[in-house]
């Protein structure tokens, strides 16, 4: 069956552009979540959505960067605009419920490399 | 503020040895730990996730041993292969969110 996929897998753009990354969680998966990774940084939650809804943005860096989930099965990390920092492989993941304790591993896509110039 | 490490950073062993990586955590009110592996390029892929209320999980050649009240957890790896190379990552499930630990990078050497 299919897993996480992003879209898409390599961006590069100049400063200041807006940048759009797509996610479709695993059919059935009813949390997501946006991580973005950097060799300084390590991994990263930025946001994650239970049911659609955003459950928790702290880790959203700036105004710069929004995330939005209109259904189950599509969401997007918009970043506006962009900056040379916001370089970084960004990953997606869903998973079953929410929150630890229900035991449910969260599955990861394979990434977007994103390169700002 | 839950912090996770892993030692070592990186390693490298020749194929066949049986390898030992450790992750530790400083705040032991953990729900479960999830060992991941990740290859250059690519996501990650979950390998074992231990429950708190459990010591140990094992997937084939994967042993990995949970003891939430010092605060470590470690992935065995018997009779290691060079396609075992990749960096793995230990998560610890601390309310609602996954928080990562640094990473060990392994090789594997024929």
């Amino acid at each position: 069956d299919a897993g996480v996929i992003q879209s898409p897998r390599h961006e590069v753009t100049e400063m200041g552009q807006e940048v759009t990354l797509r996610c479709k969680p695993i059919s059935g998966h009813n949390s997501l979540f946006w991580y973005r990774q950097t060799m300084m940084r390590g991994l990263e939650l930025l946001i994650y959505f239970n049911n659609n809804v955003p459950i928790d943005d702290s880790g959203m860096p700036e105004d710069r960067f929004s995330a939005k989930m209109p259904n189950a099965s599509f969401s997007t990390l918009k970043i506006q605009p962009s900056e040379p920092r916001d370089s970084a492989v960004y990953f997606c993941a869903s998973s079953l419920g929410v929150g630890a304790g229900n035991g449910q591993p969260q599955h990861f896509g394979d990434g977007t490399r994103l390169s700002i110039l | 503020k839950q912090e996770v490490t892993q030692i070592p950073a990186a390693l490298s062993v020749p194929e066949g040895e049986n390898l030992v990586l450790n992750c530790s955590f400083t705040d032991s009110a953990i729900y479960n730990l999830q060992w991941f592996r990740q290859d250059p390029g690519k996501g990650l892929t979950s390998l074992l996730l231990i429950q708190s209320s459990q010591r140990e999980q094992t997937s084939g050649r994967l042993n990995a041993s949970l003891d939430k009240s010092s605060g470590r957890s470690t992935l065995y790896i018997a009779a290691s292969q060079p396609g075992d190379s990749a960096t793995y990552l230990c998560a610890v499930h601390n309310t609602d969110k996954l928080i990562f630990g640094t990473g060990t990078r392994l090789q594997v050497f024929p």
